[in-house]
């Protein structure tokens, strides 16, 4: 069965930086893209990155343009997210999700919560 | 301002229906036709229910449906149950290749 399993959040004071993981299992993890999705405590929603099939096409959203850079290891089928110059607005559950459906996110991590405070 | 507008809330008792409005405020979307939507429950992941505004992927209900009206997509949940009982989002891909989320409705069951 497809898992997602994500792993690296932690504290980290403001202007840190930290690296998240994804590493999946059950499927073939060179043909899908995948994204990263964040979601603060008690809030909504918010797609972070995305990352082609084979790593070649990448976007962001504004709001992290510049300070975070998705990268995968299909070799390894892992995902990563290096988020550097960390705000306390990144505070949120990371999750890594993969597509499946057109524009859809079928299968989801857990999520890893990453807090920023001093 | 998420570019996509969605009820706080909604509620309704079981055995009735539920409709969910999410209203696109940018034209970034384009034609609005790759809307999702996901439902989630407390501490838990979200869990795609419905794809290119009124596509199922196997295995979801089929009391849950979706119909699209110029820039407002709409989740209609039949058959109130229980278990519905959690917060649904709207998203849509856009014409920058990124994907947008609405702000979210939490659906009560009387």
């Amino acid at each position: 069965q497809v898992q997602l399993v994500e792993s690296g959040g932690g504290l980290v004071k403001p202007g840190g930086s930290l690296r998240l993981s994804c590493v999946a299992s059950g499927f073939t993890f060179s043909d899908y893209y995948m994204s990263w999705i964040r979601q603060a405590p008690g809030k909504g929603l918010e797609w972070v990155s995305y990352i082609s099939s084979s790593g070649k096409t990448i976007y962001y959203a504004d709001s992290v343009k510049g300070r975070f850079t998705i990268s995968r290891d299909n070799a390894k089928n892992s995902l990563y997210l290096q988020m550097n110059s960390l705000r306390a607005e990144d505070t949120a559950v990371y999750y890594c999700a993969r597509s499946g459906y057109a524009y859809g996110y079928v299968y989801w991590g857990q999520g890893t919560l990453l807090t920023v405070s001093s | 301002q998420s570019a996509l507008t969605q009820p706080a809330s909604v509620s309704g008792s079981p055995g009735q229906s539920s409709t969910i409005s999410c209203t696109a405020t940018s034209s970034d979307v384009g034609d609005y036709n790759h809307v999702s939507w996901y439902q989630q429950h407390p501490g838990k992941a979200p869990n795609l229910i419905l794809y290119d505004v009124s596509n199922r992927p196997s295995g979801v209900s089929n009391r849950f449906s979706g119909s699209k009206s110029g820039n407002t997509a709409s989740l209609t949940i039949s058959g109130l149950q229980a278990e519905d009982e959690a917060d649904y989002y709207c998203s849509s891909y856009t014409n920058s290749n990124t994907w947008v989320f609405g702000g979210g409705t939490k659906v009560t069951v009387l």
